[in-house]
């Protein structure tokens, strides 16, 4: 069965440092993979998603990065957190047959001080 | 892309049906509607999904008109732990440069004991 990773689970950071967020999903090759925050109250914002490795499209422009130096791997990245940045950050997969079934990550629960 | 609409909150009883509705007058031809569920700092669960009339599982039921402008999702017998955030969703249900999940703000049920 598939399963799907993310760490850490909660993260306190102040402005300014760096943040490295991973998602891992095993039991599958090549899937979809995806990137969401979502902020308190609020609905989920796509923010990348990638159908190969090397290959990432963004979908809001922000001081946000991702990357997908593995099949199974996706990362988000940014080199100076914002206040703005804090949120609930969620990882998902799927694979094109079935699309509208994504899997969800159990999320990392960002802070920003 | 669709876009639907749902209310915002709606309050239940354990043990009652609920009925959450959706509006998505401008539904393509070959989209489907596709029903999230979400609990505190968890990742959205794909419920149930449809194209046309009836569709019932293990969890819910979900009921499309004929014209497809609307969609109902169908909880019987809620308890205290159907509380949640339900969203609802339409699209293709393949893959594509094109085709993402939007999430919006979902209906919040709290169902009281």
């Amino acid at each position: 069965s598939q399963t799907i990773h993310q760490w850490p689970a909660t993260l306190v950071q102040p402005v300014g440092s760096p943040l490295s967020l991973e998602c891992t999903v095993e039991g599958t090759s090549n899937p979809n993979l995806y990137w969401y925050r979502q902020a308190a109250g609020r609905g989920l914002q796509l923010l990348f998603y990638s159908v190969g490795i090397g290959q990432i499209s963004s979908e809001v422009p922000q001081n946000l990065s991702a990357s997908r130096p593995q099949d199974r791997q996706f990362i988000l990245s940014s080199k100076k957190l914002l206040l703005s940045d804090s949120g609930f950050y969620l990882c998902a997969w799927n694979m094109d047959r079935g699309f509208y079934e994504q899997y969800f990550g159990p999320g990392t629960r960002l802070t920003v001080t | 892309l669709a876009k639907t609409t749902q209310p915002i909150s709606m309050d239940s009883y354990e043990g009652q049906e609920v009925n959450i509705t959706c509006s998505h007058n401008n539904i393509a031809t070959n989209d489907y509607i596709t029903w999230y569920q979400q609990f505190p700092s968890q990742g959205p669960r794909f419920i149930i999904q449809g194209y046309k009339t009836k569709v019932t599982n293990e969890v819910a039921s979900l009921f499309i008109p004929a014209d497809r402008k609307s969609s109902t999702l169908s909880l019987p017998r809620v308890s205290l732990s159907d509380t949640a955030v339900y969203y609802c969703l339409v699209g293709l249900p393949y893959g594509g440069a094109t085709n993402k999940l939007i999430f919006g703000t979902g209906t919040l049920l709290a169902v009281q004991p």
